[in-house]
């Protein structure tokens, strides 16, 4: 099983709203990534966990809170967002050593904020 | 910085072969990958390239030359289901980060 599942696929909400973005693998792999995603643009990392600890930060602002809550799962808990946040999130997740591992990608949430 | 460059835009022919360049930044560099991305899909991973040379997968190919910070992608028998953005990201030195290119999106004409 090489997939990363992403739920939901699209979300609509207001400014005011409280929501949540979930991912999950059963790879085994021990580092999971969220990025975002512009029209046009390339990924841009948000976060990083590694062995379910937070290992990087890209200065992301506090309305986006990541969790990792076991091995398998990934969210991204969203309050407060503003209509630039509006973009594609994807999540990877890949191996951990001393080696680069590739990453494998969910087919990711499209997110509009209203 | 860690400039990831590579052209925006190429067309190509179905059946032909097309190269996509990318060139970094050196310092720091730990790895290349390649990625493929269909409009509205994911990132899929086509190659990596950690020492320099050529490495082969099936109609892809990927090249890299540490020391002048270059990479390629060489797509051969061009067909039309491979008109999609591909993606170059460097990882460096920083637990698994990658930084991406803009990405060149791949026209392949009949």
């Amino acid at each position: 099983d090489t997939e990363v599942t992403q739920t939901p696929k699209h979300l609509v909400m207001g400014m005011t709203n409280k929501k949540s973005l979930k991912c999950e693998q059963h790879m085994g792999h021990r580092a999971m990534y969220w990025y975002k995603q512009k029209a046009k643009k390339p990924p841009e990392l948000m976060f990083v966990y590694s062995y379910e600890k937070l290992s990087i930060n890209e200065s992301v602002p506090s309305r986006f809170s990541p969790e990792c809550p076991n091995s398998s799962l990934l969210n991204l808990h969203l309050h407060a967002l503003q209509p630039e946040d509006s973009a594609l999130y994807l999540c990877a997740s890949s191996q951990v050593g001393t080696g680069t591992y590739e990453q494998y990608f969910g087919p990711g949430t499209r997110l509009t904020v209203t | 910085g860690q400039n990831i460059d590579q052209p925006t835009e190429m067309t190509a022919t179905e059946g032909a072969i097309v190269q996509i360049n990318c060139t970094y930044q050196t310092s720091g560099f730990n790895g290349l990958f390649w990625y493929q991305q269909h409009a509205g899909e994911a990132p899929t991973f086509l190659s990596y390239n950690v020492l320099d040379g050529l490495e082969e997968k099936g109609r892809f190919s990927s090249f890299l030359s540490r020391s002048k910070g270059y990479s390629y992608l060489l797509l051969k028998e061009l067909q039309m289901k491979d008109s999609a953005s591909y993606l170059c990201a460097v990882n460096y030195n920083q637990g698994g980060k990658l930084i991406f290119g803009q990405g060149t999106e791949l026209s392949v004409k009949p």
